[in-house]
């Protein structure tokens, strides 16, 4: 069974970089999908910010993709994200999740909250 | 951000049939994407329920059905029942965006 698990800061101070790793196991990283996270504000809305291919191959969202940085490392079976410069607007539930071939998330961590603040 | 845009709320009665929107364009929806639909519990991770625009996993319930029809698409559930109160959210992909976009989503009341 395919399982995720997000872990990280759970408070960011604003202008600095929010970094989470999601740490896969019951499948190989290096096998085919992609791998992507997604994002959650309080009270609102899922957001896309990026996927990644066991390769390295990345993409992101316009809206992000100049302060985001998704990496992988096979070897451990996770995936990582950085956001920069952070704002308050970054406060969310991060979530990580698989990306089937047919372009849908198929299995999902449980979520990490962020908070920005100082 | 969302280019997907769902009504805020539905609901109705244990029993009764229930439908939720989904509305595109034609770099969405309404181009060869498929949509995908998600049930998220009250705090907890959002889960797959319907994948290309009607397919169900296993160990979803036949009460959840989904279609798609130009730049629309629709989640139905039929037999409402209590532990169906929850957010739903579709989502595609966005040739404009080249990305994943999700639905505005939509909360599912039981009365």
């Amino acid at each position: 069974q395919v399982q995720l698990q997000e872990s990280g800061p759970g408070l960011v101070k604003p202008s600095e970089t929010l970094s989470l790793t999601c740490a896969v196991s019951g499948y190989s990283i290096s096998s085919s999908c992609y791998w992507g996270w997604i994002r959650q504000p309080p009270g609102k809305g899922l957001e896309w910010i990026g996927c990644i291919y066991h390769s390295g191959s990345t993409y992101y969202n316009p809206s992000l993709k100049s302060r985001v940085t998704i990496s992988v490392d096979t070897s451990k079976n996770q995936f990582s994200l950085r956001l920069s410069s952070v704002t308050a607007a970054d406060t969310a539930v991060y979530y990580c999740a698989r990306l089937d071939s047919s372009w849908f998330f198929d299995y999902w961590g449980q979520g990490t909250l962020v908070t920005v603040s100082s | 951000q969302s280019v997907l845009t769902q009504p805020p709320s539905v609901s109705g009665a244990p029993g009764q049939r229930v439908t939720v929107s989904c509305t595109g364009s034609s770099s969405n929806i309404g181009a060869v994407y498929d949509v995908h639909w998600y049930q998220q519990l009250p705090g907890t991770a959002p889960k797959l329920l319907i994948y290309g625009n009607s397919n169900r996993p296993s160990g979803v319930p036949d009460r959840f059905s989904g279609s798609k029809s130009g730049t629309s698409a629709s989640l139905a559930i039929t037999g409402l029942q209590a532990e169906d109160e929850a957010d739903y959210y579709c989502q595609s992909y966005d040739s404009s965006l080249s990305g994943y976009v999700f639905g505005t989503g939509t909360k599912v009341t039981v009365l």
